[in-house]
């Protein structure tokens, strides 16, 4: 299995909503990552977890927040986001070091 | 600040040409680079990895690096219509896993 999986494919909330996105690997990856994109642009890189534990967080404000359950699974709480947090959430997983694979992302929108 | 730099394009090119598609990065220290395909509205792609001077073939794809110059390359032979996509060229310092993306080439193959 050489799948990234994430869910929910589209997401629309508002800006009092609590929601989290969900992503999955099967691949045995020991660092998995959270990105944004904006429309015409490059994935900007949220997080990073390796081995489980945060070890990158690229001053990403608090309203996002990361859970690594376990080593198959990472999650993105949002809370109290902004319409300008509207973007494609990416979910990466790589070897420790190395290639990334994406998921095929969320669609965001805050309204 | 590392950088990756790539132009914005669009490239365009009649199908069955070579598209060459080019990137620099001011990092001595990036060990590892990588080419994403990401089509409109969907998620980057990895195609190819590089990890030493020289080329790097599979199948269509040809990957050129050059730590000298610093430059890193991605020729694509035989180009097809479905090749019409944002090429993303990233790099690794291979430190903390942290890619570093350029803005990307739109190429637009043409009939």
């Amino acid at each position: 299995d050489t799948e990234v999986t994430q869910t929910p494919k589209h997401l629309v909330m508002g800006m009092t909503n609590k929601k989290s996105l969900k992503c999955e690997q099967h691949m045995g990856h020991r660092a998995m990552y959270w990105y944004k994109q904006k429309a015409k642009k490059p994935p900007e890189l949220m997080f990073v977890y390796s081995y489980e534990k945060l070890s990158i967080n690229e001053s990403v404000p608090s309203r996002f927040s990361p859970e690594c359950p376990n080593s198959s699974l990472l999650n993105l709480h949002l809370h109290a986001l902004q319409p300008e947090d509207s973007a494609l959430y990416l979910c990466a997983s790589s070897q420790e070091l190395g290639e990334q694979f994406f998921g095929p992302g969320t669609r965001l929108t805050v309204l | 600040q590392k950088e990756v730099e790539q132009n914005s394009g669009p490239l365009s090119v009649p199908e069955g040409a070579i598209a060459s598609l080019n990137c620099t990065y001011s990092d001595r220290g990036s060990q590892s680079f990588f080419w994403y395909r990401q089509y409109s509205g969907k998620s980057p792609e990895l195609i190819m990895s590089i990890y030493s001077n020289g080329d790097k073939e599979d199948g269509r794809f040809t990957a050129q690096l050059n730590k000298a110059s610093q430059y890193v390359s991605l020729l694509i032979r035989d180009s097809q219509p479905s090749d019409s996509a944002t090429y993303l060229c990233a790099d690794d310092t291979g430190t903390a896993s942290k890619l570093t993306f350029g803005t990307g080439t739109r190429l637009q193959v043409t009939l």
